[in-house]
């Protein structure tokens, strides 16, 4: 069974903080992905990686940057956290890209509060 | 680009109705469709997915088909339970950009 691992599940900060969202997926998959999950938006992605090193632009990256360190891990941060991002973010992984084989893991989601 | 929507965001039922819920997509290529189902306080999971090769998709219960048509995209059951409590999404899959476009959803709430 795919894991995805979400770090912290709960965070608040004040407008201007700095902010890092952790990610590590076990499944030796080569895509991971950051979105954030908004009623009426559903699920839009930010920044997303096919290995170690590399990043893609989503379609809402503004405000965020992204750093994929290894394999493993993916994290997400926001330097000058702005009310705008309050939020649901999800992490997902998946061994392909685009492709009629993809599947998306999930992890659990980190609620983001930025007061 | 491509685009997915779905306009009904939020549908209320009894046990055992039926659901229906309808997506349309927009794409330059062959679409792959995926329903991905979220239940409270847990990530979205894969519910199923369709190809142009074989227009309809089957799992827990659901099936979804598309019609390339009218380019929707629609998940259906016959009898709804409690336990389909969650939100619903459907997806695209961009083969370019190696990623998954995900429609706004639509939140089933079963009334028991």
């Amino acid at each position: 069974e795919a894991a995805v691992t979400q770090s912290p599940r709960n965070k608040v900060t004040v407008t201007g903080g700095n902010v890092t969202l952790s990610c590590r997926q076990t499944n030796s998959h080569n895509y991971m992905y950051w979105y954030r999950q908004d009623t009426g938006h559903g699920l839009r992605l930010i920044h997303y990686s096919y290995g170690a090193g590399n990043l893609q632009i989503g379609d809402v990256p503004d405000g965020y940057k992204a750093t994929r360190t290894t394999q493993e891990d993916f994290f997400l941060l926001l330097e000058l956290a702005s009310p705008s991002q309050t939020s649901l973010y999800f992490c997902a992984s998946s061994e392909t890209g685009g492709t009629s084989q993809n599947t998306l893991y999930f992890g659990a989601g980190t609620r983001l509060s930025v007061l | 680009g491509d685009s997915v929507t779905q306009k009904q965001g939020q549908v209320t039922l009894s046990e055992d109705d039926f659901l229906f819920i309808n997506c349309t997509y927009s794409t330059t290529t062959y679409p792959t469709l995926f329903w991905y189902v979220q239940y409270p306080g847990q990530g979205p999971q894969l519910l199923l997915k369709v190809t142009t090769a074989n227009n309809k998709g089957i799992s827990r219960g659901f099936e979804a088909t598309y019609d390339k048509g009218t380019t929707s995209f629609h998940l259906q059951k016959a009898s709804v339970q409690e336990s389909d409590s969650a939100v619903y999404f459907c997806a695209l899959a961009n083969y370019n950009q190696g990623k998954l476009i995900f429609g706004q959803g639509t939140k089933l709430s079963i009334k028991p």
